[in-house]
């Protein structure tokens, strides 16, 4: 079955530093892959998406590349800011014309410190 | 901006209540999505309806919880009666997967507090 491995939070950084969240997925398919991100106390937002191989999405700064070769969808941000504070998502959805579900990870918690 | 909205945004009921959440998904999506996230259990798919019909429930105490489309403008779900452990935020989510590769569109939540 499909599943969404995300890096064990949470994360703690710096304003400005790097950041990378690894997701890495296993799909019998050819998935599209997204990130969500869920601020305190609202829903959950998409925040970029990639729906074949090798390609990037990006959003707000962030972005991650739909790597098949390593099953691995990394998010990725050059500069954080404390607003980027927020618990994030990696999910996937394989093409199933029978089946919508999304399969999400576990979420990774990130705070950004000033 | 379209968006999913969801009402109540907050619920505090006693042990044995009926509890209603109800959701209205974007104009013209076609899937709706019902989920609900503890801290212990986190992200868990509770039910999906296309096009009103309901395609999977799996993920639903069936002996307590019932999801409906009355129409394509409200998904409604509802616990009775309900208990402590139903304490959790349920989202709604809709979405056009055909068209969109499967992007969901969450609503902000109810948070449920059974008492």
């Amino acid at each position: 079955g499909n599943s969404v491995t995300q890096m064990e939070g949470p994360v703690t950084l710096s304003e400005e530093a790097f950041l990378t969240i690894n997701c890495t997925y296993t799909a019998t398919g050819y998935p599209s892959l997204f990130w969500y991100v869920q601020y305190p106390g609202e829903g959950l937002q998409l925040l970029l998406k990639a729906t074949k191989a090798d390609d990037k999405g990006s959003n707000k700064g962030f972005e991650a590349t739909y790597r098949k070769e390593t099953t691995s969808f990394h998010l990725e941000k050059g500069s954080v800011q404390v607003s980027d504070s927020a618990v994030y998502f990696c999910a996937l959805r394989d093409f199933d014309f029978g089946n919508e579900k999304l399969t999400f990870g576990t979420g990774t918690r990130l705070t950004i410190i000033p | 901006d379209a968006r999913v909205t969801q009402t109540p945004r907050h619920k505090v009921t006693e042990m044995g209540q009926e509890v209603t959440m109800r959701c209205q998904p974007i104009l013209g999506h076609n899937t709706v999505f019902w989920y609900r996230q503890t801290m212990m259990q986190g992200l868990e798919l509770l039910a999906y309806f296309r096009n009103r019909a309901p395609l999977d429930d799996s993920g639903m105490p069936k002996d307590r919880f019932s999801a409906e489309m009355p129409d394509a403008t409200l998904a409604t779900l509802k616990i009775q009666p309900s208990e402590p452990r139903d304490s959790a935020v349920y989202f709604c989510a809709s979405g056009l997967p055909r068209r969109d590769r499967g992007t969901q569109y969450f609503g902000p939540g109810t948070r449920l507090l059974v008492l």
